[in-house]
């Protein structure tokens, strides 16, 4: 089945830096790819999302970018804030699983002021 | 709407008691899906439905009963549970396009579950 590597597991930035998550995968049929964001006893937030179609998709301050060949995607957020402190799941699926995520192990980000 | 809701919030419960978690939405969402998620680690998955038939049972052990009344409404029955089944339950929507494509999960805020 489907494995998908997280790192790094904690990562602590200066307000206004940025922070970079990495995640590969295993399965080369996975073909899509969500960031989840999730806060102190808050369920998980989906805050942008790759299709393997795409190499690179931008929401204001966040960006993933996937390199099929490679078996990876990444997650940028420039000009971090402390409200971007959270943990951050990547994951992948593929229609043939019937749409099961498999997700990477977190990583803790913590945006200091 | 855009939510997904889900109670209780909190629940604790004796191994010998039967207890329920609710979940629904009201996105017209036709795949649901339970997650269980321990402290530190990401969400795994349960079950999932489509249509309110179930597509996917991650060999679950049967003191858990997932259960799916409509096309809102997702149950997940809770029996003889031991204390490592202490965790936080999450239930997920999502549409299924036609063709069995799906897309984004929608996550609810969780059930923080403690068994004695």
């Amino acid at each position: 089945g489907e494995n998908v590597e997280q790192h790094p597991s904690t990562l602590s930035v200066q307000e206004g830096d940025s922070a970079v998550i990495k995640c590969t995968y295993s399965d080369s049929a996975s073909n899509y790819f969500p960031w989840y964001k999730q806060e102190l006893g808050k369920g998980p937030q989906l805050i942008i999302d790759i299709r393997s179609n795409v190499g690179e998709k931008k929401d204001q301050r966040i960006a993933v970018t996937l390199n099929k060949t490679a078996k990876h995607f990444s997650l940028h957020i420039t000009e971090t804030q402390p409200e971007d402190s959270a943990v951050y799941f990547c994951a992948a699926s593929k229609k043939a699983a019937g749409n099961k995520l498999t997700f990477g192990g977190g990583t803790r980000v913590l945006v200091k002021p | 709407d855009t939510e997904v809701t889900q109670t209780p919030k909190h629940l604790v419960m004796g191994m010998t008691n039967k207890k329920s978690l609710k979940c629904e939405q009201h996105m017209g969402h036709r795949a649901m899906y339970w997650y269980k998620q321990k402290a530190k680690k990401p969400p795994e998955l349960m079950f999932v439905y489509s249509y309110e038939k179930l597509s996917i049972n991650e060999s679950v052990p049967s003191r858990f009963s997932p259960e799916c009344p409509n096309s809102s409404l997702l149950n997940l029955h809770l029996h003889a549970l031991q204390p490592e089944d202490s965790a936080l339950y999450l239930c997920a929507s999502s549409q299924v396009f036609a063709g069995g494509s799906y897309n984004e999960q929608f996550f609810g805020p969780g059930t923080r579950l403690t068994v004695l």
